[in-house]
């Protein structure tokens, strides 16, 4: 069966700090793969979306990037984080084709101070 | 771009029925979804429907498409204090790629 696994569950990181979460998949092969923030008080967001490897596409102009440089691997990034970059961050994934269910990882709670 | 709106919050008693519901603006979308968040948790997919179905339902859960006016409705029956979570649409569409929308999510609260 597939699975999600990404990490870590929460992190604390000061203004300025680097950022990296990771997401991984299994048990699928050549799956899009999604970064979705939610930042407090708002609705879920589509940040990236990546149909393959290094293919990469971005949704809203931020101070993040996303890389994919596995098959199953889906990285979020920061070089320098900002208070507004604080939030709940899910990654999820799809299978390719027409018509496909979004299965999301447990999600990640930034929190930058 | 694809455009999926609901209100932000509905309030019901413990044993009512709870209807949430979701318009959407791509009249290409394939699959409508109902996905449940609960606190601190990721999002778990309910249910989902084809848009080519009007109705579906599994157990006290009943999705209603009406394709026409692009509305999307979720309808729990006999709501209980665990369904008390946010509940968000979302649709996708045939392309390249598979790209899910989201909603802003319709928080609801259960009043025992």
């Amino acid at each position: 069966s597939q699975t999600i696994h990404q990490w870590p569950a929460t992190l604390v990181q000061p203004v300025g700090s680097p950022l990296s979460l990771e997401c991984t998949v299994e048990g699928t092969s050549n799956p899009n793969l999604y970064w979705y923030r939610q930042a407090a008080g708002r609705g879920l967001q589509l940040l990236f979306y990546s149909v393959g490897i290094g293919q990469i596409s971005s949704e809203v102009p931020q101070n993040l990037s996303a890389s994919r440089p596995q098959d199953r691997q889906f990285i979020l990034s920061s070089k320098k984080l900002l208070l507004s970059d604080s939030g709940f961050y899910l990654c999820a994934w799809s299978v390719q084709g027409a018509g496909s269910k979004a299965f999301f990882g447990q999600g990640t709670r930034l929190t930058v101070v | 771009g694809e455009d999926v709106e609901q209100s932000l919050f509905l309030s019901v008693r413990e044993g009512d029925s709870s209807v949430i519901n979701c318009t959407y603006t791509d009249s290409s979308s394939t699959y409508l979804y109902w996905y449940k968040q609960e606190p601190g948790a990721g999002l778990q997919l309910l249910t989902y429907i084809f848009s080519n179905m009007d109705m579906k339902q599994d157990q006290r859960l009943t999705v209603l498409l009406n394709k026409k006016d692009k509305h999307l409705s979720l309808r729990i029956a006999d709501t209980q204090t665990g369904d008390s979570a946010i509940y968000f649409c979302a649709e996708s569409t045939i392309g390249g790629y598979q790209k899910v929308t989201f909603g802003i999510g319709t928080k609801l609260q259960v009043i025992p």
